[in-house]
């Protein structure tokens, strides 16, 4: 069965940052596409961008541009996202996010992680 | 970057009902990468359809989707609304830099 897991909730201070782990199970890891989607509380979806690990590709969307770094360790099947220089408005829940592993599937997101809460506090 | 704007901003029906949410792209979307997803509080997003009106793995023929010609407006149709479905909706473009609409939420009227 695939799935991401993702790693736990974290609480951190202004101007800090945060690692949050995705480790995928089942399937290729050369197959997986990890997208990183924020959801502030009360709020809507934010894609902040994606790794291609088989292609060792990154993606930033401009909001998240030289404040985020995607990485992937093919040897534990884990992704990581890493937000520096937090801010208030960082509080949120962070989700890894995969297409389908089939070669026939497009790029929307069918596999999601269960969500990481992050808090910004001082 | 495209924006997605999704209408009504809230619904309020009864199960067995018939829900109609509506996605317009600020462009038009490429090849027709426009997938919708349901959230329930406290979850993950779950997808429902992709490519405008391709039911995604186990999701049942109640939900269906749809898209104009021009790559612009796309239509999220339940047919009849079961306790589950009473959520929130996204629509979401990914035939570029992606994007997601604001939501739509569907409560208990």
């Amino acid at each position: 069965q695939v799935q991401l897991v993702q790693s736990g909730a974290e609480v951190k201070k202004p101007g800090s940052s945060v690692r949050v782990s995705c480790k995928a199970s089942g399937g290729t890891f050369s197959t997986y596409t990890f997208n990183w989607v924020r959801q502030a509380p009360g709020q809507g979806l934010e894609w902040m961008g994606r790794i291609i690990p088989v292609y060792d590709t990154t993606s930033y969307a401009q909001d998240f541009q030289g404040r985020v770094i995607f990485s992937a360790d093919e040897s534990t099947m884990t992704a990581y996202m890493e937000l520096s220089r937090l801010r208030f408005e960082d509080t949120a829940v962070y989700y890894c996010a995969s297409p389908n592993l089939l070669p026939s599937a497009d790029d929307s997101f069918e596999i999601w992680g269960q969500g990481t809460f992050v808090t910004v506090s001082s | 970057d495209i924006v997605l704007t999704q209408s009504p901003g809230s619904l309020s029906l009864s199960p067995g009902d018939r829900a109609t949410l509506s996605c317009r792209a600020s462009q038009s979307v490429k090849s027709n990468y426009l997938a919708w997803y349901r959230q329930k509080p406290g979850q993950a997003p779950r997808l429902l359809i992709s490519g405008a009106s391709s039911r995604a793995t186990g999701i049942p023929d109640r939900f269906s989707g749809s898209g104009s010609g021009s790559g612009t407006d796309f239509t999220l149709t339940i047919s009849r609304l079961e306790p589950e479905d009473f959520a929130v909706y996204y629509c979401h473009q990914y035939g570029s830099s992606p994007t997601f609409g604001q939501g739509t939420k569907v409560e208990v009227k």
